[in-house]
């Protein structure tokens, strides 16, 4: 079983390149989020879709645009990547829509150096 | 707001020694509560979770036993081994929350 899946597993850029990192889960979930994780800070949502269709912004959405191409993929973009984005990003997915109760599954991360 | 405050690391272990991870919390009603683990080079995944007062969370040897009265969540385990060398976020959902509060992680190493 894939899960989630994301891409790439590492990226190093320059400040000022755009990129994408795509997201993808094969376990028919509605709900999916994009995470940064930095020393000593734990993991932050960035972004957060409910649906098919919706986005919404999390704690840090600055610098960052979410996309929610149908059912499976959700991709995270940086327009004019900054030394501050560098981090370890996860996509992760939860079903049915997110509630309280409710486990996150989560990609194996990329690891994004901004110089 | 709501937060999550965990033991700083990294913890090292002989194999078989108890292990005690302290989380405590900070939220408004009744949250539900969560460990979960990251193995190297992959990404989260739950350990256990507890969702009211007094509710003990386990699995795979780990517990965790959801305290409201001291606001804590401490994740233990009696015997540890080298397979349990990981990184341990414990983490909060409050009520009416569309998000998971994560603590800071505890890497933890065990030591044959």
């Amino acid at each position: 079983n894939a899960g989630v899946t994301q891409t790439p597993k590492f990226q190093v850029l320059k400040t000022g390149q755009s990129m994408t990192l795509q997201c993808a889960q094969d376990m028919n979930h509605n709900s999916m989020y994009w995470y940064r994780q930095d020393p000593g800070m734990g993991l932050r949502l960035i972004y957060y879709s409910a649906s098919e269709g919706t986005t919404d912004k999390g704690e840090v959405p600055n610098g960052y645009n979410v996309s929610r191409l149908n059912k499976r993929e959700f991709s995270l973009r940086l327009e004019s990547a900054a030394p501050s984005q560098t981090s370890v990003y996860f996509c992760a997915s939860s079903y049915p829509r997110w509630s309280r109760n409710e486990k996150l599954f989560f990609g194996s991360g990329t690891q994004l150096s901004v110089l | 707001g709501d937060s999550v405050t965990q033991m700083e690391g990294p913890v090292t272990l002989s194999e078989e020694a108890f292990l005690t991870i302290n989380c405590t919390y900070t939220a408004t009603g009744y949250p539900s509560l969560f460990w979960y683990v990251q193995y190297p080079g992959e990404g989260l995944q739950l350990l256990l979770k507890a969702t009211k007062a007094d509710d003990k969370g386990s699995n795979k040897g780990f517990e965790a036993t959801y305290r409201k009265e001291t606001t804590s969540f401490h994740l233990e385990k009696g015997s540890v081994q080298v397979s349990d060398s990981a990184v341990y976020f414990c983490a909060l959902s409050g009520t009416g929350a569309n998000n998971l509060f994560f603590g800071t992680g505890t890497r933890l190493t065990v030591i044959p």
